[in-house]
């Protein structure tokens, strides 16, 4: 069966770095596009990054454009965050989710992960 | 960009139907029929309820639906039961090619 698994979180202080990972099983890894998705504490659900399946389009929220950056490893079936100058309201929970196979852009997210929790402490 | 509008809670007693309602704009939910809802119980990471509008994956009941008209889509629940209790979410596709959630709906069943 499709299974996401997310490691990588913890305490960080502000303007360090973290990278998250997602290994992914059960599936052609290589067919589908992956995205982050984030939620801090008590709060709402927040798109952060896609990657497309073939690793050639990346697109960011706004938010982190320019400190988070995307990427994936096709023989690992691993897809990763690298998190830079973190900030206190990049605390939250990290979710890697999957879209539908060859869905370039405009893809629902059909499996998630269970998350890992980032702390950003000031 | 702005989060989708949903109204923070809605509610209804077994058996009732409840709709949801997600609010965008020209750039996303007008633009494309690529709208989603996500259901999150307490604790639990999300899971797809409905994809492009109206489409509903294997195993999910059919007493979900979802349309769209406009810059709003909205989400039903007929026959509301106790295990819908959760957080539930739209979700669109952007002109700028990113992706943007609702706010976010509580339903509490009575």
């Amino acid at each position: 069966q499709v299974q996401l698994v997310e490691s990588g979180g913890g305490v960080v202080q502000s303007g360090r770095s973290l990278r998250l990972s997602c290994a992914a099983s059960g599936f052609a890894f290589s067919s589908h596009g992956l995205h982050w998705v984030r939620q801090a504490p008590g709060k709402g659900l927040e798109w952060v990054a896609v990657i497309w399946y073939d690793g050639n389009n990346k697109y960011y929220t706004d938010y982190v454009k320019g400190r988070f950056t995307i990427s994936r490893d096709n023989f690992k079936n691993t897809l990763y965050l690298q998190m830079n100058s973190l900030r206190a309201e990049d605390t939250a929970v990290y979710y890697c989710a999957r879209s539908p196979a060859y869905c370039g852009g405009a893809c629902h997210f059909d499996y998630w992960g269970q998350g890992t929790l980032v702390t950003v402490s000031s | 960009q702005s989060a989708l509008t949903q109204p923070p809670s809605v509610s209804g007693s077994p058996g009732q139907s409840v709709t949801i309602s997600c609010t965008g704009t020209s750039n996303d939910i007008g633009s494309y029929n690529r709208v989603s809802w996500y259901q999150q119980p307490p604790g639990t990471a999300p899971k797809l309820l409905i994809h492009e509008v109206s489409n509903r994956p294997s195993g999910v009941p059919n007493r979900f639906s979802g349309s769209k008209s406009d810059n709003t889509a909205s989400l039903t629940i007929s026959g509301l039961q106790a295990e819908d209790e959760a957080d539930y979410y739209c979700n669109s596709y952007t002109t700028s090619s990113t992706y943007v959630f609702g706010t976010g709906t509580k339903v509490t069943v009575l």
